[in-house]
């Protein structure tokens, strides 16, 4: 039972555009939502969180969204650059809990 | 360096042997995760340590799965009779209670 889902294994987007990636999440315990960032052979890294009091997080290029009623959380990144390109895991955890869990991740292209 | 290591960074190794993967996290974290990612899927938990507690080892896939954590700090993730299911790239992270993960950069298991 997948807690964290991120349906799009994908995404292909122009250099400038704006890239979208979406993820859903079961646990209505939830309550903070990250995203990381993984390179080919690195760790991931985190890039930008977002609590469950908050609707909408903003760092620099990079803009967490969270529906709450829909169970729902995007990153929106704009303008997309080349080295955007890589994947993305969204991850949720609960307070009082200690486990976040991951999504499977979106691989993002920027194309130039 | 002020980041996660973990070691050895690549490990071939023969179905049935044992392996031993190395973490070294922060400095003062006083949580420890182990997570592995196989190919094409996202990020699988596997144990925790917090502090002095009992580590939660219910992300463990098979009794041939083993973690330590000596001194609160280094931990050692010991896989017995390697399956060729078990190749995967194995990542250390450290952190606090609910907050960001710091991942190393993994070790890539490849059992033969």
């Amino acid at each position: 039972d997948q807690q964290v889902k991120q349906n799009s294994p994908s995404l292909s987007v122009q250099e400038g555009r704006i890239s979208i990636l979406n993820c859903d999440y079961t646990n209505s315990m939830f309550d903070y939502f990250l995203w990381y960032k993984k390179y080919p052979a690195e760790g991931p890294t985190f890039l930008i969180s977002i609590s469950s009091i908050k609707d909408k997080n903003e760092d620099g290029r990079f803009t967490v969204f969270l529906n709450k009623s829909a169970k729902h959380l995007s990153l929106h990144i704009v303008p997309s650059q080349p080295g955007d390109s890589a994947v993305y895991f969204c991850a949720a955890s609960a307070t009082g809990g200690f486990n976040t869990i991951f999504g499977a991740g979106t691989r993002l292209f920027v194309k130039a | 360096g002020a980041g996660v290591s973990q070691s050895p960074s690549n490990k071939v190794t023969e179905k049935g042997k044992d392996v031993e993967l190395r973490c070294d996290p922060i400095s003062g974290h006083t949580a420890l995760y182990w997570y592995r990612q196989s190919l094409g899927q996202g990020l699988e938990f596997l144990i925790y340590f917090q502090g002095n507690s009992a580590p939660d080892k219910s992300g463990l896939p098979s009794d041939r799965f083993s973690a330590e954590r000596t001194g609160g700090s280094v931990s050692t993730l010991t896989i017995q009779r390697t399956q060729q299911e078990d190749s995967a790239v194995y990542l250390c992270a450290s952190g606090s209670y609910q907050g960001t993960r710091f991942f190393g950069p993994g070790t890539r298991l490849t059992v033969l």
